[in-house]
């Protein structure tokens, strides 16, 4: 079991570039999301998700896309990178009477 | 006003101390109420939630008022392996996964 995973774990990006960060999870929970950390700032929601087939908008969703084809996974695309997206992302589920959060590892990102 | 306020510390306690970290909030109707705890280039990692009675787990105590709109935690006999930033966070909206974080207290605890 391995709960949350999180890849790649770093990652640089030329501004303009594309790419994908994956989150997989195998605890078969329904809700999952995406999270930034920047310094100085608590975690900021991007984009959740409350089963397959069903994404909603967090505090911060510019320049972000995310789909949910399956329970497991949860991918988040940046489709055209900017310097403001270098941050650390988490990838989190839920679980447990309150709800409570469990985060993947997290990805460095630095966008030039 | 954020929606959820810590201090940002630095809290540097010797080992052994007893320390206490508050958190405000601003929504009343706010629902549920956590403490992680965060190592430096680490993920969150859920701590305690905290009850509306309070709630203790070994050395942690965590408490809620709501007439005030805080939570608090208290870390008693502390160890050099409690430093780290502790976060607040708050189900902001009843029956929803809208969880708001707060910039987090950092601890020190020093030999």
């Amino acid at each position: 079991n391995a709960g949350v995973t999180q890849t790649p774990k770093f990652q640089v990006l030329k501004t303009g570039q594309s790419m994908t960060l994956q989150c997989a999870q195998d605890m078969n929970h329904e809700y999952m999301s995406w999270y930034r950390q920047d310094p100085g700032m608590g975690l900021r929601l991007i984009h959740y998700s409350v089963g397959a087939g069903i994404t909603d908008q967090g505090e911060v969703p510019n320049g972000y896309n995310v789909s949910r084809s399956t329970t497991e996974d949860f991918p988040l695309r940046l489709l055209s990178a900017a310097p403001s997206q270098t941050s650390v992302y988490f990838c989190a589920t839920t679980r447990g009477r309150q709800n409570e959060q469990f985060f993947g590892p997290g990805t460095r990102l630095t966008v030039l | 006003r954020k929606e959820v306020e810590q201090d940002p510390g630095p809290f540097n306690v010797p080992e052994g101390a007893t320390v206490a970290f508050n958190c405000t909030y601003s929504n009343s109707a706010s629902q549920s109420f956590f403490w992680y705890r965060q190592d430096c280039r680490k993920e969150p990692k859920l701590l305690m939630s905290v009850y509306s009675s309070g709630n203790e787990d070994g050395r942690f105590t965590a408490q809620l008022n709501r007439a005030s709109q805080y939570i608090s935690l208290l870390i008693r006999d502390s160890k050099l392996s409690d430093s780290a930033t502790y976060l607040c966070v708050v189900n902001s909206i009843s029956g929803t996964y809208k969880y708001i974080f707060g910039t987090g207290t950092r601890l020190k605890v020093l030999a």
